[in-house]
C-alpha cells in the first residue's frame, strides 16, 4: 500500500518560515492535498491539488510537489499557526485514502 | 459546505458491536462520495472506509475490512457505519467527511467535529 512520510515535529520562530515535508514514492505525479488540525478540532483542509488554496487560507501558506517530496510553506509563521498538519493523496490502485502521519508544528 | 454530525459512540467491551451515524445538513450528500476517518487519541488520522455517490461501491482500510460496513442512506442525508468485533486499538474518535467527487478520490471539504469509540474491558 501507498505511504507517505512526514516528520513528527517541526519549529518555527515567530515571523519566521516553517517548512513540512511529505514524502512518498513518485509523488510528485499525484495530488496532494493538506489539512490543518488544531487540538480538540477537526481537520480543516489548507491546500489541494498540490498548491490550490482553500478558501479563507491566507496567501502566506502555500503548497508544491515536485519528485518524492510535497511541501507546506508557512511564511510569517503565528501563534496560531500551532497545530497538527497533515498530507493526502488518493491511492488510485486500491481506491483508498492515504494520510501522512502528521507533523506538529511548534512556533517558539 | 454544509454540516456534519456524528452520533452513536460511547464506551463498549471487546468483541462488541456500535453502529455510528453521520448527519448530513446545508446540503445533500447523494453526489459525494462519503468517508470516515478516525483518529486514536494522541495519534495521527487514518482513512477507514468510503461509500461511492451511488451506495453500491464501497472500499474499506486494511484494519476495517470484514469488521466494519459503511452505508448511506440519500433520503436521509445520513451515512452509517456498522463496526463489530471491536477491540482496543479501535478506540479512536471517528470523524465523517465529505469528499470533492462521487467516487474515492479528491480531497475533504466538510468534516463532523467526531464522536468518540472506547474498547474497553
Amino acid at each position: 500500500s501507498y505511504v507517505l512520510t512526514q516528520p513528527p515535529s517541526e519549529s518555527v520562530a515567530p515571523g519566521k518560515t516553517a517548512t513540512i515535508t511529505c514524502g512518498g514514492n513518485n509523488l510528485g505525479g499525484r495530488s496532494v492535498h493538506w489539512y490543518q488540525q488544531r487540538p480538540g478540532q477537526a481537520p480543516v483542509l489548507l491546500i489541494s491539488f498540490d498548491s490550490d488554496r482553500a478558501s479563507d487560507i491566507p496567501e502566506r501558506i502555500s503548497g508544491s510537489n515536485s519528485g518524492k517530496t510535497a511541501t507546506l510553506t508557512i511564511s510569517r509563521a503565528e501563534a496560531g499557526d500551532e497545530a497538527d498538519y497533515y498530507c493526502q493523496v488518493w491511492d488510485s490502485s486500491r481506491n483508498h485514502v492515504v494520510f501522512g502521519g502528521g507533523t506538529k508544528l511548534t512556533v517558539l | 459546505q454544509g454540516q456534519l454530525v456524528e452520533s452513536g459512540g460511547g464506551v463498549v467491551q471487546p468483541g462488541t458491536s456500535l453502529r455510528l451515524s453521520c448527519a448530513a445538513s446545508g446540503f445533500g450528500i447523494s453526489a459525494f462520495g462519503m468517508h470516515w476517518v478516525r483518529q486514536p487519541p494522541g495519534k495521527g488520522l487514518e482513512w477507514v472506509a468510503v461509500v461511492w455517490y451511488d451506495g453500491r461501491t464501497k472500499y474499506y482500510a486494511d484494519s476495517a475490512r470484514g469488521r466494519f460496513t459503511i452505508s448511506r442512506d440519500n433520503s436521509r442525508n445520513t451515512i452509517f457505519l456498522e463496526m463489530s468485533s471491536l477491540r482496543a486499538d479501535d478506540t479512536a474518535t471517528y470523524f465523517c467527511a465529505r469528499a470533492t467527487n462521487g467516487d474515492s478520490s479528491g480531497f475533504f471539504v466538510s468534516w463532523g467535529q467526531g464522536t468518540l469509540v472506547s474498547v474497553s474491558s
